[in-house]
């Protein structure tokens, strides 16, 4: 079975500019969520969408959004970036949403804002 | 407001010595879950265990244990006759557990190196 996997590994972005990120669940996983790790702040929650519908959500400004598609990828868009938002970028698939279920992450997707 | 604390930022140890990370909660909720997450240098989390709050038994797989105990609010992770590649960031995360909620908050995290 293949694991969750983020497009594009390594993404070098400008101040100002919008980016999105790319997360292909686990086959049958209908739970998609995304964090954000930085050195400074540490590993933090964005949001979980599940059968296309946001469930939850971190305490993440509204420039951080994200949507699911019916095949279950999902992507998040970071608009209007800034320094700060240099970070990597984790997707983790569940089958479905709630904490007991086991969450399975992608390998990342770092992203470096000059 | 949820919070984990790790106060360990850094463990150092020679394989085959035993290693305990420690992991400090707060949270309002009785109803959670805790977690233990390792992420080695691939950048990759790796799930290790959730434990909701109502179970408070130990529990051991191979060389790994965990300890949770309400009265103190915490949830340790041992790793007996560590290894090399035991070395990565491990990590403890809280979350509350009601109608499908999954909000976790995570600890900052401690870095194990196991030296040969």
């Amino acid at each position: 079975k293949a694991g969750v996997t983020q497009t594009p590994r390594y993404l070098i972005k400008t101040r100002g500019q919008q980016v999105t990120l790319s997360c292909s669940p686990i086959s049958g996983h209908r739970s998609v969520s995304w964090y954000q790790q930085t050195p400074g702040q540490g590993l933090q929650f964005l949001f979980e969408y599940f059968s296309e519908t946001q469930r939850n959500k971190g305490n993440f400004p509204g420039r951080f959004s994200g949507r699911q598609f019916s095949n279950s990828r999902s992507e998040m868009n970071v608009s209007t970036l800034e320094l700060g938002d240099s970070a990597l970028y984790l997707c983790a698939s569940s089958l479905a949403s709630g904490a007991s279920y086991e969450q399975y992450f992608g390998p990342g997707t770092r992203l470096t804002v000059t | 407001a949820q919070k984990v604390t790790q106060a360990q930022t850094e463990i150092s140890v020679v394989e085959k010595e035993d290693v305990t990370l420690d992991c400090v909660y707060e949270t309002r909720d009785t109803t959670y879950y805790l977690f233990w997450y390792k992420q080695p240098p691939s950048g990759e989390l790796v799930f290790l265990i959730r434990r909701n709050s109502f179970d408070e038994q130990n529990e051991i797989s191979g060389r790994y244990s965990w300890n949770f105990q309400k009265s103190t609010s915490s949830f340790n992770f041992t790793i007996t006759a560590s290894q090399v590649v035991d070395s990565a960031v491990y990590f403890c995360a809280l979350s509350e557990a009601g109608g499908g909620s999954y909000i976790p908050t995570f600890g900052r995290g401690t870095s194990l190196i196991v030296h040969p």
